[in-house]
């Protein structure tokens, strides 16, 4: 059973570019979350979403962070414009079921964003 | 929404010796509670979680305590071994309108001395 499954795994923009950052769920897990980690930091949560379906985005910053989980393909994480503050590594995770009940999440090896 | 506070920040300990991470939450409601392990470069991996239903939870070198009323958790590394070396996260869930996600705390440093 493949884990979850993240890319480009390194990615490097310049300033005012789009990045684009994909996450292909565990099998059999409906559920992503994205939580975003900066230099040092911890893990700050951006969005959750189920097939179709953004349940929580409370995290995205309002301006240029878009993410969709479509019905076929993989979650993606979108920021246009990209700024030197948007350095950072993107983690996705999944989970099979609403973590209401305790269902653990599991990571992605995560896409590491430098803007130059 | 969920507020987990993490303490301590940083934590160094001698090879053999015990660590204790600590953490509380706000949320009453909150019946679940994983810590994750992070090596420099890598993916946070589950270490240990521990449910409401029970207080204490042991997986050989690992285990980690929970009091549901002073909603605090902790994890105790026990024996400690260089590999050890990492930074640790604990993560409560918060209740969304359509679902709940997990909230995580500021990490610790664990640094294990020969």
């Amino acid at each position: 059973n493949a884990g979850v499954m993240q890319n480009p795994r390194h990615l490097v923009r310049r300033r005012g570019q789009e990045a684009r950052l994909r996450c292909s769920p565990m099998k059999g897990h409906s559920h992503v979350y994205w939580y975003r980690q900066l230099p040092e930091e911890g893990l700050k949560f951006m969005v959750y979403l189920q097939k179709e379906n953004i349940i929580d985005e409370s995290g995205m910053p309002k301006e240029r962070f878009s993410a969709e989980f479509p019905k076929e393909g993989p979650s993606i994480l979108r920021i246009q414009q990209v700024v030197r503050g948007d350095s950072a590594a993107y983690f996705c995770a999944s989970s099979p079921r609403d973590n209401f009940s305790g269902n653990t999440i599991y990571f992605g090896e995560g896409s590491w964003l430098t803007v130059v | 929404g969920e507020n987990v506070e993490q303490h301590p920040s940083t934590l160094s300990v001698q090879e053999g010796d015990s660590a204790v991470i600590k953490c509380t939450y706000s949320d009453s409601a909150s019946n679940y509670f994983p810590w994750y392990k992070q090596e420099l470069g890598k993916r946070p991996q589950l270490i240990i979680d521990i449910r409401s239903n029970v207080g204490e939870k042991k997986d050989q070198r690992i285990a980690v305590t929970l009091n549901k009323t002073a909603k605090h958790f902790s994890l105790h590394i026990t024996e400690t071994q260089p590999e050890d070396s990492a930074v640790y996260f604990c993560a409560a869930p918060t209740f969304t309108g359509g679902g709940n996600k997990l909230t995580f705390g500021t990490g610790t440093q664990l640094k294990v001395e020969l």
